[in-house]
């Protein structure tokens, strides 16, 4: 089984300040990591994915995520954020289940001016 | 160009009618999905599809059925409709090659909104 807990429902943030978001996982196999970006009412877009190699991973809009085993984390993170960043934030993981990918709760990113 | 569109984009109506929402991808993938999302933004996988045969069929009540004429469309129908069916409901599609299931990122659609009174 695997599992994904995001640690924060809602994160506020300044422009221009840096941001991380917090994502925990669990899988008896070895996993491949998503986060995903939902801008109001549309559907989720890929920000980054973890699949083998280097713990950390670049993405589009300047976020980049690093894979921690031993603490099972990949935290999304971005050094300074935009007020168009504002979105709910999702991470996913795949532990093995063929084309099933379980999301976390998600994170309200609000970025205020 | 599209790559994931669904229809309708917003969906009312009363319980105990019947509904469909219809999803095309025209991005050449062989895996559609229908995920179904609360009103507290939970994302969860309601069926897949691969090639038009169904791989994950995951607790969902018999009202909902999916069908795939072919690998481009995956519509969902939903039977004698409740209250508690009210969400926003993503298509989605994953490249082919069965090996890269596991890493493939999906493409999602915008959503329908459906809204049952």
């Amino acid at each position: 089984a695997q599992s994904v807990t995001q640690l924060d429902s809602q994160v506020p943030v300044f422009e221009e300040a840096p941001v991380e978001l917090r994502c925990n996982y669990s899988s008896s196999v070895s996993v491949y990591l998503f986060w995903y970006v939902q801008y109001p009412n549309q559907g989720l877009q890929l920000l980054l994915k973890y699949l083998s190699g280097s713990t950390l991973v670049k993405g589009i809009n300047g976020f980049e995520a690093e894979f921690n085993k031993s603490q099972t984390s990949f935290h999304l993170r971005k050094p300074s954020v935009h007020i168009s960043d504002t979105a709910e934030y999702f991470c996913a993981v795949n532990g093995g289940s063929n084309y099933k990918l379980t999301f976390g709760k998600g994170t309200l990113l609000t970025v205020n001016p | 160009d599209t790559a994931v569109s669904q229809t309708p984009k917003y969906l009312v109506t009363q319980m105990g009618n019947d509904k469909s929402i219809k999803c095309e991808q025209n991005l050449g993938h062989d895996t559609m999905y229908w995920y179904k999302q609360d009103s507290k933004k939970f994302l969860k996988i309601m069926f897949s599809y691969n090639n038009k045969e169904l791989i994950i069929n995951e607790t969902v009540p018999n009202r909902f059925s999916p069908k795939s004429p072919d690998k481009a469309h995956l519509n969902l129908h939903i039977n004698s409709l409740e209250l508690g069916d009210s969400a926003v409901y993503f298509c989605a599609s994953s490249p082919p090659d069965r090996r890269s299931s596991y890493n493939s990122p999906l493409h999602f659609g915008n959503g329908t909104r459906l809204t049952v009174t």
